[in-house]
């Protein structure tokens, strides 16, 4: 069976950082591009970073450029989502997803910025 | 630029089928794109894969009510028999050279 799970979330002050970590099982983590996607509680899905099998290339949306870092550990099956310089508007729900069209998914870790 | 668009709700009876909407922008009218379901309170689930020649490959485990078809830079998704754990929002996917874009969701009320 197919298992992501987001570790990291919390509550966090303007401008600090957190790192995220998505551990994952029941498929072969090395073979699939991985995802990061934030939702505000109440509204849409947000795609945030994308990172291809061996980490050598990576992307991201315009609103996290140069604030967050997508990286992956092949050898523990785990995604990452460094965060840095975090600001209100980046209070989401993360969740981690797998495979280049999303096919898999994880159940999310909440992230709070506020003082 | 890469957008894709949703009506955002949608309702249908109990038993009754669902054909719901997602339109790619002008000059992405051949873009694939995914389908993916979000119950209320849950993380969201893939539901398939749909190609612009309407062929489609669906997750494990999706039921055979759910499905797919295109026409020009329209993608839809018809949901068969509706059943009341079918109320979730419903969002489309696509990408691009250094992008993912999701459409802003549809909530499907089942009556």
């Amino acid at each position: 069976e197919v298992q992501l799970a987001e570790s990291g979330g919390g509550l966090v002050q303007p401008g600090g950082s957190l790192r995220l970590s998505c551990s994952a099982s029941g498929f072969t983590f090395s073979s699939y591009w991985m995802h990061w996607v934030r939702q505000v509680p109440g509204k849409g899905l947000v795609w945030v970073s994308r990172i291809n099998t061996d980490g050598s290339s990576t992307d991201y949306a315009d609103s996290v450029k140069g604030r967050f870092t997508i990286s992956r550990d092949n050898a523990k099956n785990t995604l990452y989502l460094q965060m840095n310089s975090l600001r209100a508007e980046d209070t989401a729900v993360y969740y981690c997803a797998g495979r280049w069209e999303l096919g898999y998914w994880g159940q999310g870790t909440l992230v709070t910025v506020s003082s | 630029q890469l957008v894709l668009t949703q009506s955002p709700s949608a309702s249908a009876s109990l038993g009754a089928s669902v054909k719901l909407t997602c339109t790619l922008s002008s000059g992405h009218s051949t873009y694939a794109i995914a389908w993916h379901q979000q119950q209320p309170e849950k993380g969201p689930r893939y539901l398939m894969k749909l190609n612009s020649d309407g062929s489609h490959s669906k997750g494990d485990g999706i039921p055979d009510r759910f499905s797919g078809s295109s026409s020009g830079a329209e993608r839809y998704l018809i949901i068969s028999s509706l059943q009341s754990e079918d109320e979730a929002d419903y969002y489309c996917q696509t990408w691009g050279t250094g992008i993912q874009v999701f459409g802003g969701g549809t909530k499907l009320t089942v009556l």
